[in-house]
Protein backbone atom coordinates (compact mmCIF):
# COMPACT_ATOMS: atom_id res chain seq x y z
CA UNK A 1 0.00 0.00 0.00
CA UNK A 2 0.74 3.73 -0.41
CA UNK A 3 3.89 5.10 1.95
CA UNK A 4 4.05 8.36 3.53
CA UNK A 5 4.35 10.70 0.87
CA UNK A 6 5.88 14.70 1.28
CA UNK A 7 6.34 17.39 -1.28
CA UNK A 8 8.27 18.63 -2.58
CA UNK A 9 11.34 16.59 -2.22
CA UNK A 10 14.00 19.20 -2.45
CA UNK A 11 13.16 22.76 -1.48
CA UNK A 12 15.93 26.03 -2.36
CA UNK A 13 14.78 29.14 -1.01
CA UNK A 14 16.10 32.54 -0.19
CA UNK A 15 17.00 33.52 3.10
CA UNK A 16 14.01 35.48 4.53
CA UNK A 17 11.06 33.64 2.33
CA UNK A 18 8.47 31.77 3.54
CA UNK A 19 8.19 27.58 3.11
CA UNK A 20 5.33 25.39 3.38
CA UNK A 21 6.41 21.28 3.51
CA UNK A 22 3.87 18.90 2.80
CA UNK A 23 2.90 15.28 4.54
CA UNK A 24 0.56 12.84 3.39
CA UNK A 25 0.12 10.41 6.05
CA UNK A 26 -0.75 6.42 5.36
CA UNK A 27 -4.46 5.97 5.48
CA UNK A 28 -5.93 5.23 8.59
CA UNK A 29 -3.01 6.80 10.51
CA UNK A 30 -4.44 8.84 13.09
CA UNK A 31 -0.83 10.25 14.76
CA UNK A 32 1.70 12.33 12.28
CA UNK A 33 4.90 13.48 13.71
CA UNK A 34 7.11 16.11 12.13
CA UNK A 35 11.04 15.77 12.59
CA UNK A 36 13.87 17.48 11.78
CA UNK A 37 17.52 16.24 10.95
CA UNK A 38 20.33 18.23 10.12
CA UNK A 39 23.67 17.14 8.13
CA UNK A 40 25.17 14.36 10.10
CA UNK A 41 23.04 14.27 12.68
CA UNK A 42 19.74 12.59 14.59
CA UNK A 43 16.31 13.04 14.33
CA UNK A 44 14.39 15.91 16.13
CA UNK A 45 11.56 16.21 17.14
CA UNK A 46 9.41 19.50 16.17
CA UNK A 47 5.56 18.39 16.57
CA UNK A 48 2.90 15.39 16.98
CA UNK A 49 -0.56 15.88 15.78
CA UNK A 50 -2.74 12.57 17.41
CA UNK A 51 -6.38 12.70 16.31
CA UNK A 52 -8.55 15.71 17.38
CA UNK A 53 -6.24 16.22 20.30
CA UNK A 54 -4.61 19.41 20.76
CA UNK A 55 -1.06 19.23 19.31
CA UNK A 56 2.02 18.66 21.18
CA UNK A 57 4.38 21.47 19.81
CA UNK A 58 6.79 21.04 22.57
CA UNK A 59 9.55 20.40 19.64
CA UNK A 60 9.03 23.72 17.55
CA UNK A 61 12.32 26.05 17.58
CA UNK A 62 10.23 29.10 17.46
CA UNK A 63 7.76 30.98 16.14
CA UNK A 64 8.21 30.82 12.78
CA UNK A 65 7.56 27.29 12.68
CA UNK A 66 3.91 26.47 12.61
CA UNK A 67 2.11 23.05 11.65
CA UNK A 68 -1.38 22.58 10.56
CA UNK A 69 -3.07 19.02 9.90
CA UNK A 70 -6.85 18.68 9.14
CA UNK A 71 -8.60 15.60 10.96
CA UNK A 72 -6.56 13.23 10.16
CA UNK A 73 -5.08 13.42 6.96
CA UNK A 74 -2.93 16.37 5.34
CA UNK A 75 -0.31 18.39 7.69
CA UNK A 76 1.76 21.40 6.24
CA UNK A 77 4.93 22.46 8.21
CA UNK A 78 5.34 26.24 7.52
CA UNK A 79 8.92 28.24 8.26
CA UNK A 80 8.62 31.70 8.00
CA UNK A 81 11.28 34.25 7.28
CA UNK A 82 13.65 31.30 7.00
CA UNK A 83 17.26 31.26 8.41
CA UNK A 84 20.31 29.57 7.05
CA UNK A 85 20.23 27.59 10.26
CA UNK A 86 16.80 25.75 8.66
CA UNK A 87 18.59 23.66 6.46
CA UNK A 88 18.06 20.66 7.12
CA UNK A 89 15.91 17.41 5.83
CA UNK A 90 12.60 17.78 6.94
CA UNK A 91 10.77 14.06 7.53
CA UNK A 92 7.12 13.46 8.55
CA UNK A 93 5.74 10.23 9.80
CA UNK A 94 2.86 8.44 11.04
CA UNK A 95 1.51 5.57 13.45
CA UNK A 96 -1.72 3.43 14.00
CA UNK A 97 -2.25 4.15 17.51
CA UNK A 98 -4.65 1.60 18.01
CA UNK A 99 -4.21 -2.63 17.57
CA UNK A 100 -0.81 -3.06 19.01
CA UNK A 101 1.50 -1.35 21.26
CA UNK A 102 4.88 -0.90 19.79
CA UNK A 103 3.04 2.60 17.63
CA UNK A 104 5.89 2.37 15.08
CA UNK A 105 6.33 5.64 13.43
CA UNK A 106 6.47 4.81 9.55
CA UNK A 107 8.71 7.66 7.99
CA UNK A 108 8.41 9.64 4.36
CA UNK A 109 11.59 10.31 2.48
CA UNK A 110 11.95 13.69 3.66
CA UNK A 111 11.96 17.19 2.46
CA UNK A 112 15.77 18.98 1.88
CA UNK A 113 15.14 22.43 2.35
CA UNK A 114 18.23 24.55 1.40
CA UNK A 115 18.25 28.12 2.60
CA UNK A 116 20.43 30.62 0.71
CA UNK B 1 21.11 14.92 30.31
CA UNK B 2 20.75 12.50 27.09
CA UNK B 3 18.13 10.62 26.70
CA UNK B 4 19.62 8.26 23.90
CA UNK B 5 22.76 7.46 23.86
CA UNK B 6 24.73 6.34 21.10
CA UNK B 7 28.74 5.94 22.23
CA UNK B 8 29.98 4.57 18.91
CA UNK B 9 29.79 6.99 16.08
CA UNK B 10 31.30 5.21 13.44
CA UNK B 11 32.05 1.06 12.91
CA UNK B 12 33.69 -1.26 10.55
CA UNK B 13 32.64 -4.97 10.35
CA UNK B 14 33.93 -7.63 8.49
CA UNK B 15 30.93 -9.29 5.73
CA UNK B 16 29.47 -11.98 7.73
CA UNK B 17 30.32 -10.96 10.91
CA UNK B 18 28.19 -10.47 13.73
CA UNK B 19 27.95 -6.75 15.06
CA UNK B 20 26.79 -5.10 17.99
CA UNK B 21 25.40 -1.71 17.73
CA UNK B 22 25.70 0.59 21.74
CA UNK B 23 22.69 2.15 23.21
CA UNK B 24 21.54 3.18 26.47
CA UNK B 25 18.95 5.22 27.49
CA UNK B 26 17.45 7.36 30.20
CA UNK B 27 13.33 7.32 31.95
CA UNK B 28 11.47 7.55 34.79
CA UNK B 29 8.92 6.45 33.12
CA UNK B 30 7.90 2.64 33.79
CA UNK B 31 5.68 2.39 30.06
CA UNK B 32 8.15 3.05 27.24
CA UNK B 33 9.38 1.80 24.01
CA UNK B 34 12.74 1.20 22.44
CA UNK B 35 13.30 0.98 18.68
CA UNK B 36 16.12 0.71 15.98
CA UNK B 37 15.51 2.61 12.58
CA UNK B 38 18.15 2.22 9.73
CA UNK B 39 19.07 5.31 7.71
CA UNK B 40 20.54 3.85 3.99
CA UNK B 41 22.37 7.16 2.02
CA UNK B 42 19.00 7.72 0.37
CA UNK B 43 18.09 9.09 3.16
CA UNK B 44 14.93 7.18 4.52
CA UNK B 45 14.32 6.13 7.95
CA UNK B 46 13.24 2.50 8.12
CA UNK B 47 11.59 0.48 10.83
CA UNK B 48 13.76 -2.83 12.13
CA UNK B 49 12.96 -3.92 15.85
CA UNK B 50 11.04 -2.73 18.82
CA UNK B 51 11.26 -3.84 22.45
CA UNK B 52 8.60 -2.70 25.05
CA UNK B 53 9.56 -2.27 28.67
CA UNK B 54 7.48 -4.85 29.71
CA UNK B 55 8.18 -7.31 26.85
CA UNK B 56 9.65 -10.43 28.64
CA UNK B 57 11.73 -11.79 26.01
CA UNK B 58 14.34 -9.89 23.98
CA UNK B 59 13.29 -8.59 20.32
CA UNK B 60 13.93 -10.90 17.17
CA UNK B 61 13.57 -9.62 13.51
CA UNK B 62 15.38 -11.98 11.20
CA UNK B 63 19.07 -11.14 11.61
CA UNK B 64 18.12 -8.32 14.00
CA UNK B 65 17.85 -8.71 17.27
CA UNK B 66 17.58 -6.12 20.29
CA UNK B 67 19.47 -7.47 23.73
CA UNK B 68 17.60 -5.51 26.30
CA UNK B 69 19.11 -5.37 29.38
CA UNK B 70 16.17 -2.84 31.29
CA UNK B 71 18.35 -2.83 34.92
CA UNK B 72 21.49 -1.52 32.96
CA UNK B 73 19.00 0.85 30.87
CA UNK B 74 20.39 -0.97 27.34
CA UNK B 75 19.36 -2.01 24.03
CA UNK B 76 21.87 -3.17 21.99
CA UNK B 77 20.94 -3.86 18.25
CA UNK B 78 22.78 -7.31 17.32
CA UNK B 79 23.22 -7.48 13.39
CA UNK B 80 23.60 -11.56 12.80
CA UNK B 81 25.61 -12.52 9.59
CA UNK B 82 26.42 -8.89 8.54
CA UNK B 83 25.48 -7.99 4.20
CA UNK B 84 27.47 -5.23 2.33
CA UNK B 85 23.62 -3.88 2.19
CA UNK B 86 23.80 -3.05 5.92
CA UNK B 87 26.10 -0.37 5.23
CA UNK B 88 24.07 2.78 6.88
CA UNK B 89 23.15 5.31 9.82
CA UNK B 90 21.77 3.01 12.73
CA UNK B 91 19.69 5.19 15.43
CA UNK B 92 18.38 3.84 18.35
CA UNK B 93 14.99 6.18 19.56
CA UNK B 94 12.50 6.11 22.66
CA UNK B 95 9.13 6.53 23.08
CA UNK B 96 8.12 7.69 26.23
CA UNK B 97 4.07 7.46 26.53
CA UNK B 98 2.52 7.59 23.35
CA UNK B 99 4.09 10.57 21.82
CA UNK B 100 7.00 11.07 19.91
CA UNK B 101 10.14 9.16 19.27
CA UNK B 102 13.88 10.79 21.16
CA UNK B 103 16.12 9.58 19.34
CA UNK B 104 20.17 9.43 18.98
CA UNK B 105 23.14 10.56 17.21
CA UNK B 106 22.99 7.72 15.23
CA UNK B 107 26.40 5.19 14.79
CA UNK B 108 27.45 5.09 10.66
CA UNK B 109 28.11 1.09 9.77
CA UNK B 110 30.12 -0.22 7.14
CA UNK B 111 30.70 -3.15 6.00
CA UNK B 112 33.89 -3.98 4.81
CA UNK B 113 34.20 -7.14 1.79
Amino acid sequence: GAGVSQSPSNKVTEKGKDVELRCDPISGHTALYWYRQRLGQGLEFLIYFQGNSAPDKSGLPSDRFSAERTGESVSTLTIQRTQQEDSAVYLCASSFRGGGHSYEQYFGPGTRLTVT
Amino acid sequence: AQKITQTQPGMFVQEKEAVTLDCTYDTSDPSYGLFWYKQPSSGEMIFLIYQGSYDQQNATEGRYSLNFQKARKSANLVISASQLGDSAMYFCAMREGQRKLTFGTGTRLTIIP
